[in-house]
């Protein structure tokens, strides 16, 4: 069965550490896994899409990593800011037919 | 260059009643993507569009259905709506399909009463 399992599903972390969100993923065909930031109540923002061969992606202070042997990512977010606190979203795209097989999400708050 | 345009932003709704939601999407894209996303749950594909034409769609009842015009623009309807329907439905859009980078737009809550 196709699917994206992330964890944990909540985090509490305080502004200005570092944490790392993690995403494992029994998803075939496999196109590409992307992360996506969305914020309360509104649309998801993307922040990085790796394929097979990508093994690190980084976008400003978020790093993405893939492991596409043991079909594990993590998200790496460094110096944390309050505006950091959102969900973030694993994301896996089937290379057959363009589905995208979502994850629940990782609700993370940053407290000053 | 302007994103995803959905309208209307929030809606309120009486059970029984039919919705029509509006998409717009980012000049020059030809897929439109809707989703469903419940309070604390994940985002729930409904359906895809390409050149007007539905690609995929996802496991909701026939009371959801969809189209795309011409300029590539989409509308979702729900008919005969349940308390259940209550959610932030969102559209996204991309240039070929999913397997692109996708952009969403902000989101159209309905709740149903």
């Amino acid at each position: 069965k196709n699917q994206v399992e992330q964890s944990p599903q909540s985090l509490i972390i305080l502004e200005g550490k570092n944490c790392t969100l993690q995403c494992n993923y029994t998803v075939s065909p496999f196109s590409n896994l992307r992360w996506y930031k969305q914020d309360t109540g509104r649309g998801p923002v993307s922040l990085t899409i790796m394929t097979f061969s990508e093994n690190t992606k980084s976008n400003g202070r978020y790093t993405a990593t893939l492991d596409a042997d043991t079909k594990q990512s993590s998200l790496h977010i460094t110096a944390s800011q309050l505006s950091d606190s959102a969900s973030y979203i694993c994301v896996v795209s089937r290379d057959s037919n363009y589905q995208l097989i979502w994850g629940a999400g990782t609700k993370l708050i940053i407290k000053p | 260059k302007a994103g995803v345009t959905q309208t209307p932003r929030y809606l309120i709704k009486t059970r029984g009643q039919q919705v029509t939601l509006s998409c717009s999407p980012i000049s020059g894209h030809r897929s439109v993507s809707w989703y469903q996303q419940t309070p604390g749950q994940g985002l729930q594909f409904l359906f895809e569009y390409f050149s007007e034409t539905q690609r995929n769609k996802g496991n909701f009842p026939g009371r959801f259905s969809g189209r795309q015009f011409s300029n590539s623009r989409s509308e979702m309807n729900v008919s005969t709506l349940e308390l259940g329907d209550s959610a932030l439905y969102l559209c996204a859009s991309s240039f070929h399909g999913p397997g692109n980078t996708i952009y969403f737009g902000e989101g159209s809550w309905l709740t149903v009463v």
